[in-house]
C-alpha cells in the first residue's frame, strides 16, 4: 500500500526567503506519480507540481521545483522567494492506482512579513 | 472553463437525517473523484468514476454512503442517516489525464 509522510506539522519562513517542505513515501509500484497541493484557508486544494517516477528531471512550476531523490523516497517541495500569499497548508500526495491520490498529514506553511 | 463547483458550500443536518452533495466537474474531464477531509488531516479517497461508471469505492464508503453519475456529468454524493462522525469537508475532484485532478471547493457537512 501507498503512503506519505510528512514530518514537519508546521513551518515559518521569512517572507522573500526560501522554504523546503519535506515528503517521504512509499510505495512497490515501479510507476507512480507524486503530487504537491496548496490549500489555503478557503479549503480549495491547489495542484502546484506533479513528478513522474521516471522523469529524469526534478519538476518546476515558477516559485516551486520538487526535489526528488528516489532512491531516498524523498519528494521535497522547495518554494523560492516566498510571499505572504504562501500561508497555507500544504500537502504532498502519491497516485495510488485509478488515479486516486494518497494524501500526508500536510505541513501548515506561515509566511511571516 | 468555471472550475470545478460543489454545492452547497456549507451544510448543517440533525443527526439521523439524509443529505446529498452535488459536484460539476471541468467541462470533458471524464474522471471524477470523491474525498473526505477532516479536520486536521489530509483528504482520503472516497470513490472513483470514469464517465458514468464507478470504477472504484473505498471501504471509508460504508453502506450509508452512495455516489451516483448518472450521465457521465455531474455527481452526486448521499449520506444516508448521517451520524456525528460524518462531520467532515467533502471535496470533488476531476482529471481529464491519469495524474492532475482539480479540486473544487468542497462542502462543509456539520451534523449536530
Amino acid at each position: 500500500a501507498q503512503k506519505i509522510t510528512q514530518t514537519q506539522p508546521g513551518m515559518f519562513v521569512q517572507e522573500k526567503e526560501a522554504v523546503t517542505l519535506d515528503c517521504t513515501y512509499d510505495t512497490s509500484d515501479q510507476s507512480y506519480g507524486l503530487f504537491w497541493y496548496k490549500q489555503p484557508s478557503s479549503g480549495e486544494m491547489i495542484f502546484l507540481i506533479y513528478q513522474g517516477s521516471y522523469d529524469e528531471q526534478n519538476a518546476t512550476e515558477g516559485r516551486y521545483s520538487l526535489n526528488f531523490q528516489k532512491a531516498r523516497k524523498s519528494a521535497n517541495l522547495v518554494i523560492s522567494a516566498s510571499q505572504l500569499g504562501d500561508s497555507a497548508m500544504y500537502f504532498c500526495a502519491i497516485w495510488a492506482g485509478w488515479g486516486k491520490l494518497i494524501f500526508g498529514q500536510g505541513t501548515e506553511l506561515s509566511v511571516k512579513p | 472553463d468555471t472550475g470545478v463547483s460543489q454545492n452547497p458550500r456549507h451544510k448543517i443536518t440533525k443527526r439521523g437525517q439524509n443529505v446529498t452533495f452535488r459536484c460539476d466537474p471541468i467541462s470533458e474531464h471524464n474522471r471524477l473523484y470523491w474525498y473526505r477531509q477532516t479536520l486536521g488531516q489530509g483528504p482520503e479517497f472516497l470513490t472513483y468514476f470514469q464517465n458514468e461508471a464507478q470504477l472504484e469505492k473505498s471501504r471509508l464508503l460504508s453502506d450509508r454512503f452512495s455516489a451516483e453519475r448518472p450521465k457521465g456529468s455531474f455527481s452526486t454524493l448521499e449520506i444516508q442517516r448521517t451520524e456525528q462522525g460524518d462531520s467532515a469537508m467533502y471535496l470533488c475532484a476531476s482529471s481529464h489525464r491519469r495524474y492532475e485532478q482539480y479540486f473544487g471547493p468542497g462542502t462543509r457537512l456539520t451534523v449536530t
